[in-house]
Formats: C-alpha cells, structure tokens, sequence
C-alpha cells in the first residue's frame, strides 16, 4: 500500500500569510495526488488534481505543485475562509489513500 | 447540480450490520463514466476509503475491510448502498457517499452523518 504523509499536522498563520504545506508518497505516484480543504462539520472538498490542476471554481490562490514522492499545496495569500483541514490524497487507483491532514489555524 | 443525500440509521448495534443508501440527483448513475463509493472519518481523525462501484456493479474494496463490506447499486432508484456487517465500536465514524471521477479523485460529496455503534 501507498502511505501518504502530510507535514505539518499543524500550522499557524494570519490573513494574507503565503503558506505551504507538504505531502510525501511512500513511492511514486507520478503526478496522481490530489488535495482537499475541510470546514468542521462539513465534506471534504476538491481543490487540485493530478497535483497541479485547480478544479472549478477553486481561487487561483490555491496551487499545487510536485511529482513522484514529493508534492506541496501553496496558499499565495491567506484568506479567512481558508482556516481548515487539508488534506492530501493519491489517485492513481481506486485504492487511493488519504493523508493524515494538516489543520491550519490562525 | 449533482446531489447526493445519505440516509440510515445514526446508531447501531456492536456485531450488527451498518446499512446506509446514497440517493443521487442532478445526475444518472448509469449514464456516467464515474465511480461511485463510501468515504468514512473517525471522530477525530483522517479519511479512510471504504469502497467504490461502477454502475455496471463493478466493486473494489479497501482490503482493511473488504472481509466485512457489500456495496450495490440500483441505477433504477439512482442509488447505490453500503453494508458492513459485524461492526465494532471501531466502526464509528462520520460515514460520506462521494462520487469518485475516472481520475480516481472525489468530486462530489454527500452530507456526512455520524453513525455510533453501540449497544
């Protein structure tokens, strides 16, 4: 099984903040990973794909980049809406695992 | 717009089966090239993939449960369903219906609701 891991479990930032957040595949994946934001209580939602496509109506601040083991998710200007739990998911197969996600608080 | 509503019960019985139903809206499942699957969250805790159909009744488990799991679909009613039987009180999770998209990612979700195995 693929294992992903993100870093940090944790980060702290203020509005307008440029962040950045890593996952790491425990083997290739090519460009298959996908990231997702979740509100409490709330879906995940879709963000990017094949680590560098924005889905439909996402910001352009938010933006991927990566291949192989190593991938990021680049907020370029940190807005209030986007305090949330992200997290980070290959999808080269049905078998697509999670990572553990990344909380983002203020 | 695309809409998936879950219902089943929010409690269940330690050994019993756990049986949920995806309603799907807005969208045909058999008209599409898209997976349909079961997405669960621990209180707490991190997304685990349960298993996905296609509407041809095609099935992949995660291997972690699949001695336990049973996912069908009837494109008549545009619905497909979840069983997982004997369940513990590891089972208890928010529990999502999610449409899975020919690139393996999640583009649609359904409202999670807990459901709590307990006696």
């Amino acid at each position: 099984d693929i294992q992903m891991t993100q870093s940090p479990s944790t980060l702290s930032a203020s509005v307008g903040d440029r962040v950045t957040i890593t996952c790491r595949a425990s083997q290739s994946i090519s460009s298959w990973l996908a990231w997702y934001q979740q509100k409490p209580g709330k879906a995940p939602k879709p963000l990017i794909y094949k680590a560098s496509s924005l889905e439909g109506g996402v910001p352009s601040r938010f933006s991927g980049s990566g291949s192989g083991t190593e991938f990021t998710l680049t907020i370029s200007s940190l807005q209030p809406d986007d305090f949330a739990t992200y997290y980070c998911q290959h999808h080269n197969s049905y078998l697509g695992t999670f990572g553990q996600g990344t909380k983002l608080e203020i | 717009q695309l809409r998936l509503q879950k219902s089943g019960p929010g409690l269940v019985k330690p050994s019993e089966t756990l049986s949920l139903t995806c309603a799907v809206s807005g969208g045909s499942i058999n008209r599409s090239s898209h997976y349909w699957g079961w997405i669960r969250q621990p209180p707490g805790k991190g997304l685990e993939w349960i298993g996905s159909i296609y509407y041809s009744g095609s099935t992949y488990y995660n291997p972690s449960l699949k001695s336990r799991v049973t996912i069908s679909v009837d494109t008549s009613k545009n619905q497909f369903s979840l069983k997982l039987n004997s369940v513990t009180a590891a089972d208890t999770a928010v529990y999502y219906c999610a449409r899975q998209t020919p690139l393996y990612y999640w583009d649609y979700w359904g409202q999670g609701t807990l459901v709590t195995v307990s006696s």
